[in-house]
């Protein structure tokens, strides 16, 4: 299947700094990119939808503002947690498809955000 | 958000039994997905139905796009070890698959050797 590459895997980070989270579709071209929240023992909630050269489309409850999304190349969408505080720790996994009917999107590996 | 009923919760069987795990919606689906999620890992894919009706197999597993479009069920057969995880059904409502997925909460599976 297609390749969807997260990085980092795994992040600390002081609160009330940055901190950006990479998705990149390696051998395809990804006209939409997703971007998950998952806590412990929970299911994947979905934070924004971002199509690519657009602004992303935020979930509701879910700060645009502190979560930036950019989806500026059909290969590369960038989530930016900014000023994070303790309770974004969490797993962020994004997702990504092509066009095409009865086309799914593929997952990155997800990325473990610890703020300390 | 809406979400849906996946059931068992979790699931404690030993290797070489068969496991049946199904979701359910309160409005009709026009898709239905069951994905695999190991720990750290992001979710994979194992089988998409698109069709009412439809019987779908990948390997050891089986699912099912529920005649009344608002269920599915995955059944494993001869389960192993490997098969440890946690198993997620997700669908749309509507059509077009640019539209978000609604997810269920889960079914963890143990497999005892």
């Amino acid at each position: 299947g297609a390749v969807v590459s997260q990085h980092p895997s795994r992040v600390i980070c002081k609160s009330g700094t940055s901190v950006k989270i990479e998705c990149r579709s390696l051998d395809f071209q990804a006209t939409t990119m997703f971007w998950y929240r998952q806590f412990p023992k929970k299911s994947l909630m979905l934070m924004a939808t971002s199509n690519e050269g657009s602004k992303a489309t935020y979930e509701q409850g879910v700060e645009k503002d502190k979560f930036l999304i950019n989806h500026a190349s059909l290969t590369l969408s960038t989530l930016t947690v900014t000023s994070a505080h303790p309770e974004d720790s969490s797993f962020y996994i994004c997702s990504a498809k092509s066009t095409g009917a009865n086309t799914e999107a593929f997952f990155g590996q997800g990325t473990r955000l610890t703020v300390v | 958000g809406q979400q849906l009923n996946q059931s068992p919760q979790s699931m404690f069987i030993q290797e070489g039994e068969d496991v049946s795990m199904n979701c359910t919606s309160s409005s009709i689906f026009n898709t239905w997905l069951w994905y695999k999620q190991e720990p750290g890992e992001g979710p994979v894919l194992l089988i998409a139905l698109y069709k009412a009706g439809e019987l779908t197999s990948n390997g050891r597993l089986t699912a099912q796009f529920g005649i009344t479009r608002k269920d599915s069920f995955l059944n494993i057969s001869a389960s192993i070890p490997s098969d440890v995880g946690i198993y997620f059904c997700a669908g749309r409502d509507r059509a077009g698959n640019n539209r978000k997925l609604i997810w269920g909460l889960g079914t963890s599976l143990a497999v005892n050797p």
